[in-house]
C-alpha cells in the first residue's frame, strides 16, 4: 500500500532552536495535512496544502509543499515548551477523505 | 458546538471477546472515520463511513467492523479479540465542505 515516510521520529531541542520534520512520498500527492498531538492528548488539525509549491505560516509555524507535491515539511522556529508534542503528516492521494495515510510522525521535546 | 465524543474512554478485555466502541460526531459532520494508534504501527486507517455507507476501508482482518446510523453517530466492533488489538482507537469526524479532521479522545482498549 501507499507510505509516506516521516523523518526524523525523534527530536530533543533546547528551547529557542529551530525543529523542522519531513514528509515525503513515492507518489504524487492531492493535498497534505499536518496534526499535533500532545502527550496523553488525540490529534489536532493544524493545517492543509494543496497546491504546488505552497507555503503557509501560522506564527512560528512554517508549512511547505514541495512542487512535485511529494513532499512537505513543517519548520518551527525558536521552538517553546508548549511545542512538546508528536508532528503528524497525513497523505491524501485522492478520493474521499478516507484515504488519509499518516506518517509515524515526529516526537519533539523541549528542554527548558 | 461539542467535540467528537468517544465511549468508554477505558475499556479491558481478554483474549477471544468481542468489544463495541461508539463514538458521536461533532452536529453536522457526516463523515466518521476510525484509526487504531499503536506505538510501532503509528495511526493507522481502518474505515470511514459517509451517510451510513462505508466510503473506504484500511487494510485490516474482517474482525473489524463498523456502521453508521442515521444521526451519524458510529461504532465500531472487535471481534475475537487478540492481544496485538491493545491500542488507542480513535474516531475523527469531518464536514463535506472542509477536509480537516476532528478527533476524539479516544478509548484506549487493553486486552489481556
Amino acid at each position: 500500500g501507499q507510505q509516506v515516510m516521516q523523518i526524523p521520529q525523534y527530536q530533543h531541542v533546547q528551547e529557542g532552536e529551530d525543529f523542522t520534520t519531513y514528509c515525503n512520498s513515492s507518489t504524487t500527492l492531492s493535498n497534505i495535512q499536518w496534526y499535533k498531538q500532545r502527550p496523553g492528548g488525540h490529534p489536532v488539525f493544524l493545517i492543509q496544502l494543496v497546491k504546488s509549491g505552497e507555503v503557509k505560516k501560522q506564527k512560528r509555524l512554517t508549512f511547505q509543499f514541495g512542487e512535485a507535491k511529494k513532499n512537505s515539511s513543517l519548520h518551527i522556529t525558536a521552538t517553546q515548551t508548549t511545542d512538546v508534542g508528536t508532528y503528524f503528516c497525513a497523505a491524501n492521494y485522492g478520493g474521499s477523505q478516507g484515504n488519509l495515510i499518516f506518517g509515524k510522525g515526529t516526537k519533539l521535546s523541549v528542554k527548558p | 458546538k461539542a467535540g467528537v465524543t468517544q465511549t468508554p474512554r477505558y475499556l479491558i478485555k481478554t483474549r477471544g471477546q468481542q468489544v463495541t466502541l461508539s463514538c458521536s460526531p461533532i452536529s453536522g459532520h457526516r463523515s466518521v472515520s476510525w484509526y487504531q494508534q499503536t506505538p510501532g504501527q503509528g495511526l493507522q486507517f481502518l474505515f470511514e463511513y459517509f451517510s451510513e455507507t462505508q466510503r473506504n476501508k484500511g487494510n485490516f482482518p474482517g474482525r473489524f467492523s463498523g456502521r453508521q446510523f442515521s444521526n451519524s453517530r458510529s461504532e465500531m466492533n472487535v471481534s475475537t479479540l487478540e492481544l496485538g488489538d491493545s491500542a488507542l482507537y480513535l474516531c475523527a469526524s469531518s464536514s463535506t465542505e472542509y477536509n480537516e479532521q476532528f478527533f476524539g479522545p479516544g478509548t484506549r482498549l487493553t486486552v489481556l
